[in-house]
């Protein structure tokens, strides 16, 4: 069955810090990748998605994600975190069948 | 994104009570998807259903959970006899047909067992 990986389940970082967050999915075919972004008691966003071509991708708010397809992973990374960046961070992993699953997600805690 | 909505947005019921959540997708979209986000935990899929077919339901807990996408209408997640395991947030989402990579989420509702 496939399955979406997150290694860290909470990580914290002084603001100017570099942040790069873990994911690896388990899915041999064709898949579509995407990271999300949940602030504390809203609804998930977008950050970013691939689906094919260039596999380092650029999002929103300076987030970008690298598809590694060899290493079947797709972390994310911000150069530069803010305190705004607080917030829960999911990959989630699209399979042929349409359907999106998704990692148990990352909190990260920026102190500023 | 506020185009798919979702109510209520905070429902408390007694153990043994039931729940109804419903999901109005974006306009023209066909798709819809149910995931629950337990406290401390990432969100689990549940159901994946278009107009009137349930396409996969292999998250569904067997018992007491039941999704529903009629022709006219919202889908309604229903939740039957809940305990206090089930409090949890639960998030729709929406695609148009034929596109699920452009899925569009919901501001979740937030189900408390008391």
């Amino acid at each position: 069955a496939q399955s979406v990986s997150q290694h860290n389940h909470h990580v914290i970082l002084s603001e100017a810090a570099s942040l790069e967050l873990g994911c690896n999915y388990s899915y041999g075919g064709t898949v579509n990748l995407f990271w999300y972004v949940q602030y504390p008691g809203q609804h998930l966003q977008l950050l970013l998605k691939y689906f094919s071509g260039d596999p380092l991708v650029k999002g929103i708010k300076g987030f970008e994600a690298e598809f590694i397809k060899s290493k079947f992973s797709f972390n994310l990374r911000k150069p530069s975190v803010q305190w705004s960046d607080t917030a829960e961070y999911f990959c989630a992993v699209q399979t042929g069948a349409n359907n999106l699953f998704f990692g148990t997600g990352t909190r990260l805690t920026v102190i500023p | 994104n506020a185009g798919v909505m979702q109510n209520p947005r905070h429902l408390v019921r007694r153990r043994g009570q039931e729940a109804r959540l419903r999901c109005s997708p974006m306009k023209g979209h066909s798709h819809v998807y149910w995931y629950r986000q337990l406290p401390e935990e990432g969100l689990k899929f549940m159901v994946y259903l278009q107009k009137e077919n349930i396409i996969d339901e292999s998250g569904m807990p067997k018992e007491r959970f039941s999704a529903e996408f009629p022709k006219e209408g919202p889908s309604i997640l229903r939740i039957q006899q809940v305990v206090r395991g089930d409090s949890a947030a639960y998030f729709c989402a929406s695609s148009p047909q034929g596109q699920a990579n452009t899925i569009y989420f919901g501001e979740g509702s937030w189900l408390t067992v008391v």
